[in-house]
């Protein structure tokens, strides 16, 4: 069965910090990445999306990327309490850009 | 403007009942899809629509019936109900199935089931 796995949490860090999140995933033929970010009752929503190995980095995140260990992972920057929400990690696995495959998300907890 | 709307956004009903729940986006989008988040916060894809046509069918019970009468709109009909069918609903919108990170969701519809 594909997966994709996630550390429940919470992980809690102090305002300023830097929130570190991972993710790995069980299918090689995987694609395409994202962190969604979703805060209590609302939807989730697109910080990040990463397609090759590597870094990317937008504003106060980075994403991370190593196909050969299949894990990607997330990290925050000068963390602050309005970052605190739970972090889906998503995986396509097929060629049609569609086939959406969610983690259970981590709940981040940002301290004042 | 709201990009993806979904109606009702609470659905309280019966077990053995059917309900419906609409989508629309104005996004332009030519996909469409809908999830179930549960309890746990799990999200899971259940349908996709490219164009009015079904590409993703993920393993849900036939008793929920997705319908695109064109693709602004992607509508999900439930016959039926269980109470395991508890949980929120989100539909979803794409530019086009190459584009991923087009992803926008809707506010979601609230299920539940006594």
């Amino acid at each position: 069965q594909k997966e994709v796995e996630q550390n429940s949490g919470p992980l809690s860090v102090p305002e300023g910090a830097i929130a570190s999140l991972n993710c790995t995933y069980s299918d090689r033929g995987s694609q395409s990445f994202f962190w969604y970010r979703q805060y209590s009752g609302k939807s989730p929503e697109l910080i990040m999306s990463i397609y090759s190995n590597g870094d990317k980095e937008d504003g106060r995140f980075t994403a991370q990327l190593n196909k050969a260990s299949q894990y990607v992972s997330l990290l925050i920057r000068d963390s602050q309490p309005s970052d605190s929400a739970t972090y889906l990690c998503a995986v396509i696995l097929d060629n049609y850009g569609q086939n959406f495959v969610f983690g259970p998300g981590t709940r981040l907890s940002v301290l004042p | 403007d709201t990009a993806v709307s979904q109606t009702p956004k609470y659905l309280v009903t019966q077990m053995g009942n059917d309900k419906s729940i609409k989508c629309e986006q104005n996004l332009g989008h030519d996909t469409m899809y809908w999830y179930k988040q549960d309890s746990k916060k799990f999200l899971k894809i259940m349908f996709s629509y490219n164009n009015k046509e079904l590409i993703i069918n993920e393993t849900v019970p036939n008793r929920f019936s997705p319908k695109s009468p064109d693709k602004a709109h992607l509508n999900l009909h439930i016959n039926s109900l269980e109470l395991g069918d508890s949980a929120v609903y989100f539909c979803a919108s794409s530019q086009d199935r190459g584009y991923p990170e087009t992803q926008y969701f809707g506010p979601g519809t609230r299920l539940l089931v006594l």
